[in-house]
């Protein structure tokens, strides 16, 4: 079964610190994967995704995310954070069979002024 | 994500209460969800419709029902509501293509007493 990992439920950052929030991932064949984040009160919203190409995915907002094959993992990241970037960050994994989207458990970014 | 509109936005009911949550899209897709979030969960998939003549079950299916009435609407029912159904409900909508990303409702909060 394809799964997804986020092991940090929170993450705290300085403002105009790099971050990074981690995601792991387990399928079977090559992965597609994504990213969501979630404001307060709000849906998600797509970021990036990783089908196949680089390795390094730039998505909207300043993030990117980098994926690494041998460490099944497929971390966000942000060279310098900023206050408004405090939310709730899912990564997903999509069923190669269905169109379905397998999401983690999110984890909280708080980025401290 | 004004392009995906779901009502109600909150409701607050009773234990064996039939609810409807509706979605309906202006973004022309093919594809719609209906996932809950819970805390610490992540998002669940709890019904998908590919098109009008397509529904299938989710991973939490049971206690829901959906209908698909036309291409830009896809509601949620819970025929006898119980507590355990409070959550945060969303809709989401993606294109026929392969990999596109999902584009999310605002949610419907969904509390039942």
């Amino acid at each position: 079964a394809q799964s997804v990992a986020q092991p940090e439920d929170q993450v705290n950052v300085a403002e105009g610190n790099p971050l990074t929030v981690k995601c792991t991932y387990s399928v079977s064949g090559n992965p597609y994967l994504f990213w969501y984040v979630q404001y307060p009160n709000r849906g998600l919203q797509f970021l990036l995704k990783y089908i196949t190409g680089d390795n390094l995915v730039k998505g909207s907002y300043g993030f990117e995310a980098e994926f690494n094959k041998s460490q099944t993992s497929f971390h966000l990241k942000k060279p310098s954070a900023l206050v408004s970037d405090s939310a709730l960050y899912f990564c997903a994994v999509r069923d190669r069979g269905t169109d379905k989207l397998i999401f983690g458990t999110g984890t909280r970014l708080q980025v401290f002024p | 994500d004004a392009d995906v509109t779901q009502t109600p936005r909150n409701r607050i009911t009773k234990t064996g209460k039939r609810i409807m949550l509706e979605c309906s899209q202006t973004k022309g897709h093919d594809r719609m969800y209906w996932y809950r979030q819970d805390p610490g969960l992540g998002l669940r998939l709890i019904y998908y419709s590919f098109d009008v003549k397509d529904i299938n079950k989710g991973e939490i299916s049971d206690g829901y029902s959906v209908s698909r009435q036309a291409q830009a609407k896809f509601s949620l029912s819970l025929e006898s509501a119980i507590p355990n159904q409070t959550a945060l409900y969303f809709c989401a909508t993606s294109d026929r293509l392969n990999n596109q990303p999902q584009h999310f409702g605002d949610g419907t909060r969904l509390s039942i007493l």
